[in-house]
């Protein structure tokens, strides 16, 4: 079964720097990831997608994720944080084929400082 | 594309009492999906529909819960006899559905439920 597994439940980052959350996967067929970003009492809002393709994606709001099959990892970051990216952010996974429901990460709440 | 849509937005109850959670999803979708979320954890999914057949429910989902979509549009949430553990975010999810192509799920905004 798919399974995903994020690092760090809390970052902290100055406004400026580089952010990076990190999301580990595990699944026996190639899978799908996501990225969503939830802010307070708001619903879950993609941030970007993995399907196999390119395996440098790009998303909104300057956020890349690059997936490296030999890690098992799919890692979201941003060169330059900014105070407006202080969010949840979790990590996904589904398979081809499947229902396609959503297997969640626990999810990282980025603080930025000024 | 108006988004999805759900209501309510916050739900208030004591135990033991019934509640209905309603969806929209954006039109023309075919999927829909429901998920509950907890402080301080992921969503979890509960249940699955193409059209208006429901085609996969979590073993989350006791026989207290249950969901309809009627008409393949809307969705509703049933909780019957609640308790103090059902309190969390319900969240709804719709997608085009379409085969060979990677479905992203759009998210409604939440129905949050505090059982008291």
């Amino acid at each position: 079964a798919q399974s995903v597994t994020q690092l760090g439940s809390h970052v902290s980052v100055s406004e400026g720097a580089l952010v990076l959350l990190r999301c580990n996967y595990s699944s026996s067929v190639p899978p799908y990831l996501f990225w969503y970003v939830q802010y307070p009492n708001q619903g879950l809002q993609l941030l970007l997608k993995y399907t196999s393709a390119a395996t440098l994606v790009k998303g909104i709001n300057g956020f890349e994720a690059e997936f490296k099959k030999s890690e098992t990892s799919f890692h979201l970051t941003k060169p330059s944080a900014h105070m407006s990216d202080a969010a949840e952010y979790f990590c996904a996974v589904t398979l081809a084929g499947n229902n396609r429901k959503l297997i969640w990460g626990l999810g990282t709440s980025l603080a930025v400082n000024p | 594309d108006t988004g999805v849509s759900q209501d309510p937005r916050h739900k208030i109850t004591k135990r033991g009492q019934n509640v209905t959670f309603r969806c929209d999803p954006i039109s023309e979708h075919n999927r829909l999906y429901w998920y509950r979320q907890t402080l301080g954890q992921g969503p979890e999914f509960l249940t699955y529909f193409q059209n208006e057949a429901q085609l996969e429910k979590s073993r989350l989902l006791s026989d207290r819960f249950s969901a309809e979509r009627p008409k393949g549009s809307f969705s509703t949430l049933e909780i019957q006899r609640t308790e103090q553990g059902d309190s969390a975010m319900y969240l709804c999810a719709s997608s085009r559905g379409t085969s060979g192509d990677v479905d992203t799920q759009y998210f409604g905004p939440g129905t949050r439920l505090t059982v008291l």
